[in-house]
């Protein structure tokens, strides 16, 4: 089961702000880097963040992260249709010694 | 252009065993650590286990130790994924992933998966 807990749907219209939480432990989140995948439709994930607010190459700013003591957050600014996805947070945990997911957040542009 | 091609996914009796395998390419295979995950299908994402760039360090999900074995052949940029006394509840499409790090990071490179179906 997952550790890490999302709500399970959010929405907004075009050119609105959307934020995705994620609440964890001090395991897990409270200790260690968070991490947001971004996984379109029929699609394997794609790495969106890493260490809590640092984007690769080619992720737009629009999407950012942040991250205090048990929780992150994921915003999205500018909501474009493409957006339409579900988005999973993760992190290491030393308790498991291994990686955690979110229990994901499916993005609705209305 | 990296490139993550996994391979052997099948249907397979509970029991029984099966082996996935993963081969990279586009990148410097051994600088990298690499990884397996899973998604039941309509379902969440499950990190399953992580081999270091050397293979000296492996670590695994509480879900699969003790049944799954993760390897690498850095001389035929490959990564693998031995699965023994499957059950129900692997039934999954297996990802391999690339670490962005030469530890363990993000993932930042994915294949596009191989379904796994345990079922009599």
């Amino acid at each position: 089961q997952s550790v890490l807990t999302h709500p399970p749907s959010a929405s907004g219209t075009p050119g609105q702000r959307v934020t995705i939480s994620c609440s964890g432990s001090s395991s897990n989140i409270g200790s260690n880097d968070v991490y947001w995948y971004q996984q379109l439709p029929g699609t394997a994930p794609k790495l969106l963040i890493y260490r809590n607010n640092q984007r690769p190459s080619g992720v737009p700013d629009r999407f950012s992260g942040s991250k205090s003591g048990t929780s992150a957050s994921l915003a999205i600014s500018g909501l474009r249709s493409e957006d339409e996805a579900d988005y999973y947070c993760a992190a290491w945990d030393d308790s498991l010694t291994g990686y955690v997911f979110g229990t994901g957040t499916k993005v609705t542009v209305l | 252009e990296v490139q993550l091609v996994e391979s052997g996914g099948a249907v397979v009796q509970p029991g029984g065993s099966l082996r996935l395998s993963c081969a990279g390419s586009g990148f410097s295979f051994d600088d990298y650590t690499m990884h397996w995950v899973r998604q039941v299908p309509g379902k969440g994402l499950e990190w399953v286990s992580l081999i270091t760039w050397d293979g000296s360090v492996t670590y695994y999900a509480n879900s699969v130790k003790g049944r799954f074995t993760i390897s690498r052949d850095n001389g035929k940029n490959s990564l693998y994924l031995q699965m023994s006394s499957l059950r129900t509840e692997d039934t999954a499409l297996y990802y391999c992933a690339k670490d962005r790090l030469f530890g363990w990071d993000s993932f930042d490179s994915w294949g596009q998966g191989t379904l796994v179906t345990v079922s009599s």
